[in-house]
C-alpha cells in the first residue's frame, strides 16, 4: 500500500540555522512527490513538487528537496531558516490507481518551531 | 484570483444536526476532493469527484455525503454529525485526474461537534 512517513513530529531550530525535514514514501511506481506548508490558520500552500528529471528541485521561499529513489526519500531543506518559516510541513505522494488520480497521500506532518 | 473557497471557516454544532460545508473553485478544474486533517494522521481523503455528477469514496467516507451538480462546487454534507467528526476539513481541486497534478487547497473549515 502507498504510504508516506515523516519521522519527526516536531522540530525546533534556531533562526539562521539550516533545516532538513525528512520524508520517506512507499509507492509501487514512479512517485510524484510534493511538499506543502500550512501556516497557522491557513490552508496548504505548495512549496515544491517532483515529477521527473533533475532530482534536486527548487521551490518557493528558498526551499529545496532532493529525490533519492534508492532511499525512497524526498527530504526538504533550507540553508537558513527565518522566523516566518514556523509552520507545519506535509510531504505527499500522488496516488494511484489512475482512476483515483489527483488523490494525495499525506504524511503525518512535521511541526517546525523557530527559536530567535 | 485563482482560488478554492470554503465556507464557513469555523463551525460549532450539536450531534445530529445536519450541516453542509460549501466549496467552490474558480479555476475550471475537473477534479475536486475533500480531506480531513487530524493530529498525528495528516490529511486523509474523504470523497472525490472526477467531474460533474461523478463522485466516489476516498479513504474515510463514513458519515459524509457529497454532490457535484456544477463543475465549480463540491459541498460536503454531514447528515448526522457525531463528535468523532470534529476535525479540520480541506477542500482541494486539481486541473485533471492525472497522478502528477498539483492540488490547490481551500483555507480549511474547523468543525466542532458537541
Amino acid at each position: 500500500a502507498q504510504s508516506v512517513t515523516q519521522p519527526d513530529i516536531h522540530i525546533t531550530v534556531s533562526e539562521g540555522a539550516s533545516l532538513e525535514l525528512r520524508c520517506n514514501y512507499s509507492y509501487g511506481a514512479t512517485p510524484y512527490l510534493f511538499w506543502y506548508v500550512q501556516s497557522p490558520g491557513q490552508g496548504l500552500q505548495l512549496l515544491l513538487k517532483y515529477f521527473s528529471g533533475d532530482t534536486l528541485v527548487q521551490g518557493i521561499k528558498g526551499f529545496e528537496a532532493e529525490f533519492k529513489r534508492s532511499q525512497s526519500s524526498f527530504n526538504l531543506r533550507k540553508p537558513s531558516v527565518h522566523w516566518s518559516d514556523a509552520a507545519e510541513y506535509f510531504c505527499a505522494v500522488g496516488g494511484a490507481p489512475l482512476n483515483q488520480g489527483g488523490k494525495l497521500i499525506f504524511g503525518q506532518g512535521t511541526e517546525l518551531s523557530v527559536k530567535p | 484570483e485563482a482560488q478554492v473557497t470554503q465556507n464557513p471557516r469555523y463551525l460549532i454544532t450539536v450531534t445530529g444536526k445536519k450541516l453542509t460545508v460549501t466549496c467552490s473553485q474558480n479555476m475550471n478544474h475537473e477534479y475536486m476532493s475533500w480531506y480531513r486533517q487530524d493530529p498525528g494522521l495528516g490529511l486523509r481523503q474523504i470523497y472525490y469527484s472526477m467531474n460533474v455528477e461523478v463522485t466516489d469514496k476516498g479513504d474515510v467516507p463514513e458519515g459524509y455525503k457529497v454532490s457535484r451538480k456544477e463543475k465549480r462546487n463540491f459541498p460536503l454534507i454531514l447528515e448526522s454529525p457525531s463528535p468523532n467528526q470534529t476535525s479540520l476539513y480541506f477542500c482541494a481541486s486539481s486541473p485533471h485526474r492525472g497522478v502528477n497534478t498539483e492540488a490547490f487547497f481551500g483555507q480549511g473549515t474547523r468543525l466542532t461537534v458537541v
